[in-house]
């Protein structure tokens, strides 16, 4: 099945500072979104981007599926951003189902 | 717009119990509903998926089962837990097409012991 690696695994941050996050994905995909699982459990939907660029307030993301990596950028870090993020893709031909990748645990610190 | 409800929130139950967690959509219709499972400090493994009413894939051999009696509402069931039934479950849904957005409900912690 389709490999989904995330990096980096944990990352620190000061509040106010910038992050970028990867995803790389073996395979070809249909779908590509990117999670925020707050302290709480929720599941919070931050993109469906399987290709090109989205920008949600401090936060955007990049895929470039040609080269099977996806890009979620964080800028001026909030404690509230703390959690863990996940990459989850639909490999082509799998019929809407996600492979989620291990995820980033972030955590911001005042 | 569409909301998904997932009940109940927490769970605690004995080994050998059985289990019964529910899952509602509103605000679509013939959606498809999925059932994930979060272990402790891991990601979310796909349990169950359902395209229709009676339609279920499952995706893992578990001691686990799940049912859609009606169009928005999916079930997770056990007839008897184990320890290793722990974890968080979360219901998701999309829209029937290709590359659709996955949504999710607020999780239901279990704890087996």
């Amino acid at each position: 099945g389709i490999q989904v690696e995330q990096s980096p695994p944990d990352l620190i941050l000061q509040e106010g500072a910038n992050s970028t996050l990867r995803c790389n994905f073996s395979d070809s995909v249909n779908n590509l979104q990117w999670f925020h699982q707050n302290p709480w459990g929720q599941l919070i939907n931050l993109f469906y981007i399987p290709s090109g660029t989205k920008q949600n307030g401090r936060l955007s993301a990049t895929t470039v599926a040609t080269e099977r990596y996806s890009l979620l950028y964080i800028s001026s870090s909030q404690t509230t951003d703390s959690g863990v993020y996940f990459c989850a893709v639909e490999p082509t031909g799998t019929a809407s189902k996600l492979t989620f990748g291990t995820g980033t645990r972030l955590q911001v610190t005042l | 717009s569409q909301t998904i409800h997932q009940w109940p929130a927490t769970l605690v139950q004995p080994v050998g119990s059985p289990l019964s967690l529910e899952c509602t959509v509103e605000g679509t219709s013939n959606p498809n509903l999925y059932w994930y499972r979060q272990a402790a400090g891991r990601g979310l493994q796909l349990l169950f998926y359902s395209v229709g009413i009676g339609q279920i894939s499952s995706e893992v051999p578990q001691n686990l089962s799940a049912s859609r009696p009606q169009d928005r509402q999916f079930i997770l069931s056990s007839k008897k837990l184990l320890l290793s039934d722990s974890g968080f479950y979360l219901c998701a849904w999309s829209r029937g097409q290709v590359g659709a957005p996955q949504h999710f409900g607020d999780g239901t912690r279990l704890s087996i012991l």
